[in-house]
């Protein structure tokens, strides 16, 4: 079984600042892990994803996550945020290929820039 | 068109009508899904469709009534909706149902009164 917790609902940054989105997960096989983006009106967009080997992995429009197996964690950052970042920012969890490959996802979490 | 379309984008229904929620995909995948997003609320997932095959159903009341007549099109049938069922409906297909990257459309804003 597999689940994601994103604590906190809201997160509100200046233009220029660090954005951190903090994402832990619990897995009873090797996790892939999963950011996605949602604008707006619109469908989830998928920022990056984890399956193996290197650990930090580079996603679109400057954004980025460590997987850290021993704090069972997969923050989202970007150094510096931008308006058009605003959106809600979902973290999700699968097993390997298979029957455990269904995605298990997070609440959500708003992200607003300030000017 | 390009991705995955939904339409209508927005539904207005009352409890005892009866209507269709249409989803399509241009990828090219075999696998495709229904999901629920209501607010604050993690999306959940309600139905999964292989090869045009339901592979899972997730305990949805039978109020919805999924189609797959082909692996292209996805239907879900509405009927006797109760108010708690509004939400966005969100669509997704994927290479295959073992597949860890799902493609997502644009949803269906559904308000039943």
């Amino acid at each position: 079984a597999q689940s994601v917790t994103q604590l906190g609902s809201h997160v509100s940054v200046s233009e220029g600042a660090l954005v951190l989105l903090r994402c832990n997960y619990s897995s009873s096989v090797p996790p892939y892990l999963f950011w996605y983006v949602q604008y707006p009106n619109q469908g989830l967009q998928l920022l990056l994803k984890y399956t193996t080997g290197a650990t930090l992995v580079k996603g679109i429009n400057g954004f980025e996550a460590e997987f850290k197996k021993s704090e069972t964690s997969f923050h989202l950052t970007k150094p510096s945020a931008h308006m058009s970042d605003a959106a809600e920012y979902f973290c999700a969890v699968s097993g390997a290929r298979g029957a455990n490959s269904k995605l298990t996802f997070g609440k959500g979490i708003t992200l607003s820039v300030r000017p | 068109e390009t991705g995955v379309t939904q339409t209508p984008r927005h539904l207005v229904m009352g409890m005892t009508n009866k209507k269709s929620l249409k989803c399509e995909q241009h990828l090219g995948h075999n696998a495709m899904y229904w999901y629920k997003q209501s607010a604050k609320k993690p999306l959940e997932l309600m139905f999964v469709y292989n090869f045009k095959e339901q592979t899972e159903n997730n305990s949805v009341p039978s109020r919805f009534s999924p189609e797959c007549p082909n692996s292209s099109h996805l239907f879900l049938h509405l009927h006797t909706l109760q108010p708690e069922d509004s939400a966005l409906y969100l669509c997704a297909s994927s290479q295959g149902a073992a597949s860890i990257e799902q493609y997502f459309g644009p949803g269906t804003r559904l308000t039943v009164t």
